[in-house]
Formats: structure tokens, C-alpha cells, sequence
């Protein structure tokens, strides 16, 4: 069956990097796009960027400009989120989620993974 | 605050019909398709509605999506006890080099 699995929970300390993965099945991994939402404590969706599995090209919201790296192994069919320079308010579950075109809906999405920043 | 508006809270006992609106502007709901996402208790998003009022398989036909203009809603009829959860919607924003935006999100309460 098609589905998303995520890396476990991490916790970081403020400034630190976190990697979170994302690996794919029961689908050609490079016909779809890959996109990355978070979801702090008690709020809503935020979209963060988008990845094209096929030729690795990214597009990243402006809000995480220079802060967000995602990428892609296509040999384990995996995606990556890399956010640096954490603060507390980068607190939140982090999703992947794929569609078949960047204007898409997004129709499988992985469990999530949890992401605590703190001292 | 969110780009596209919702509002935070509905309710309906079982049976009922409710409606969730979700308002945006021209650069997304106004030239774009919305989509719906069903977010169950400490679960990831499901999505529920795509292209305005398309229905995954699965989907039971009691859920139904409209638009118009720059707004759109979210229909669910003959409700029901596991119909409580949150729901956002969403759409594409043309603005800046386009990007996702999506509602604040609506918890609906079966009373």
C-alpha cells in the first residue's frame, strides 16, 4: 500500500539543526512531489516547501528562506527536511505529504514527527 | 493569522447538517482550487475534498465541497459521532513565487 513513514520524535536545544526522513512505498517515487507542513502545539497547518523527487528542484516558503534544505535520495526513496538554527517556536509535528502536481492536494501524508526545541 | 479564514468552532448534533466556510482573496481561493483536510485527534490530515468538491475514494458522499468567488465550504450532511475533528482548507497563493496557504482551521463538535 502507498505510505509515508517518518523518522522518530528528536529533541534539540535552541541554534541546533534537526533532519527529520521521510521514505516512500507503494508508489513510483519520482512521479510525485514531496512537500513539507508543520503543525505547532494546539495550531494549525504551515506549509513549508516542496520537493521534486525526480530532478531534486525545491521551492521553499518564504518564511524558511535560508533556514530549510530539503532533499532527496532516490535510491532508498527517501526525502529529507533539514531545518537549522532552531528556536522554541519551531516546536511542532512536522509532516511530509505528497502530490501528483505542485498545484496538487496533498493525498498521502506520513504520520508525523515530532520536533521539540528546547534548553 | 492565517491566509485563508475559517471559523474556529462549529457544532451539530447527530444527523444534522453543518457548513464550515473558508474565505481567501484572488491570489488563491479566487484563482486557485481549494482542497479539504480532515484531521482526526492526534492523527495526521486525511485529505477530504480536492479540486473544490472531488472526493477521494473512500470518502463517504455525505461530505461535499462548493466554491465561489473567492470563497468556498464544506457540507456534511446526516452527521455523525466521528465526524469530530478539525478541518482546514486550502488552497494555492500566486503570490511571490507561490506557495501553500491554508485556513486556521475549524473544530467541528457532534454534540
Amino acid at each position: 500500500q502507498v505510505q509515508l513513514v517518518q523518522s522518530g520524535a528528536e529533541v534539540k536545544k535552541p541554534g541546533a539543526s534537526v533532519k527529520v526522513s521521510c521514505k516512500a512505498s507503494g508508489y513510483t517515487f519520482t512521479s510525485y512531489y514531496m512537500n513539507w507542513v508543520r503543525q505547532a502545539p494546539g495550531q494549525g497547518l504551515e506549509w513549508m516547501g516542496i520537493i521534486n523527487p525526480s530532478g531534486g528542484s525545491t521551492s521553499y516558503a518564504q518564511k524558511f528562506q535560508g533556514r530549510v534544505t530539503m532533499t532527496r535520495d532516490t535510491s532508498t526513496s527517501t526525502v529529507y527536511m533539514e531545518l537549522s538554527g532552531l528556536r522554541s517556536e519551531d516546536t511542532a509535528v512536522y509532516y511530509c505529504a505528497r502530490n501528483i502536481a505542485v498545484r496538487g492536494a496533498f493525498d498521502i501524508w506520513g504520520q508525523g514527527t515530532m520536533v521539540t526545541v528546547s534548553s | 493569522q492565517s491566509v485563508l479564514t475559517q471559523p474556529p468552532s462549529a457544532s451539530g448534533t447527530p444527523g444534522q447538517r453543518v457548513t464550515i466556510s473558508c474565505s481567501g482573496s484572488s491570489s488563491n481561493i479566487g484563482n486557485n482550487t481549494v482542497n479539504w483536510y480532515q484531521q482526526l485527534p492526534g492523527t495526521a490530515p486525511k485529505l477530504l475534498i480536492y479540486s473544490n468538491n472531488q472526493r477521494p475514494s473512500g470518502v463517504p458522499d455525505r461530505f461535499s465541497g462548493s466554491k465561489s468567488g473567492t470563497s468556498a465550504s464544506l457540507a456534511i450532511s446526516g452527521l455523525q459521532s466521528e465526524d469530530e475533528a478539525d478541518y482546514y482548507c486550502a488552497a494555492w497563493d500566486d503570490s511571490l513565487n507561490g506557495y501553500w496557504v491554508f485556513g486556521g482551521g475549524t473544530k467541528l463538535t457532534v454534540l
